[in-house]
């Protein structure tokens, strides 16, 4: 079985300001990560992915990610936000091997962004 | 290449009625999930098809059933509806492949229980 813990319900922080939203997870089988982003009355949008290779994955808007299988974490972080980056982030892991496409989520981080 | 979609997009029902929910996955795509989403509980996983087959279920009541037809369109109906059943109901699509299972989601169907 797999579980996700994300350690920050809500993470406010100004706009150009670094952050980081942090993710741990519990799995006796290899995964696959993932964070998805939900903006207001809107589905899940994926963010970024750890499939295998560099522990390092990044996204096109800024955003990356970086896994450590020691402890089990896979941190999202961003040098500067804007006010568009305000969403609900959650990381999530797959089963690599008969997960049938299975998602396990954490709580989700709400992300504000003040200008 | 259009994207998952779910219909209808907002649902209003009773307690004890059943509902219906739809989606059609990306094109090509042979693997749908259904996933419910509420403030308390998160996103929880509901179950999988691929080729009108189940292969994966969550821990949901037999409340809550699924299909998915040969142009791998799924529906997910809940019969016997309770309020605890109001939340958002996301659908997800993928292809299917070692590298591929990565899920593309609707913009999810909002169900309403009075």
């Amino acid at each position: 079985a797999q579980s996700v813990t994300q350690l920050d319900s809500q993470v406010p922080v100004f706009e150009e300001a670094p952050v980081e939203l942090r993710c741990n997870y519990s799995s006796s089988v290899s995964v696959y990560l993932f964070w998805y982003v939900q903006y207001p009355n809107q589905g899940l949008q994926l963010l970024l992915k750890y499939l295998s290779g560099s522990t390092l994955v990044e996204s096109i808007n800024g955003f990356e990610a970086e896994f450590n299988k020691s402890q089990t974490s896979f941190h999202l972080r961003k040098p500067s936000v804007h006010i568009s980056d305000t969403a609900e982030y959650f990381c999530a892991v797959s089963a690599i091997s008969g997960g049938y496409n299975k998602l396990i989520f954490g709580a989700g981080t709400r992300l504000a962004v003040h200008p | 290449k259009a994207g998952v979609t779910q219909t209808p997009r907002y649902l209003i029902k009773t307690r004890g009625q059943q509902v219906t929910l739809s989606c059609s996955p990306i094109s090509g795509h042979r693997s749908v999930s259904w996933y419910q989403q509420t403030p308390g509980q998160g996103l929880q996983f509901l179950f999988e098809y691929f080729s009108e087959t189940q292969r994966n279920k969550g821990n949901f009541p037999g409340r809550f059933s699924g299909r998915q037809f040969s142009n791998s369109r799924s529906e997910m109906n809940v019969s016997t509806l309770e309020l605890g059943d109001s939340a958002l109901y996301l659908c997800a699509s993928s292809l299917e492949g070692v590298y591929e299972n990565i899920q593309y989601f609707g913009a999810g169907t909002r169900l309403s229980v009075l």
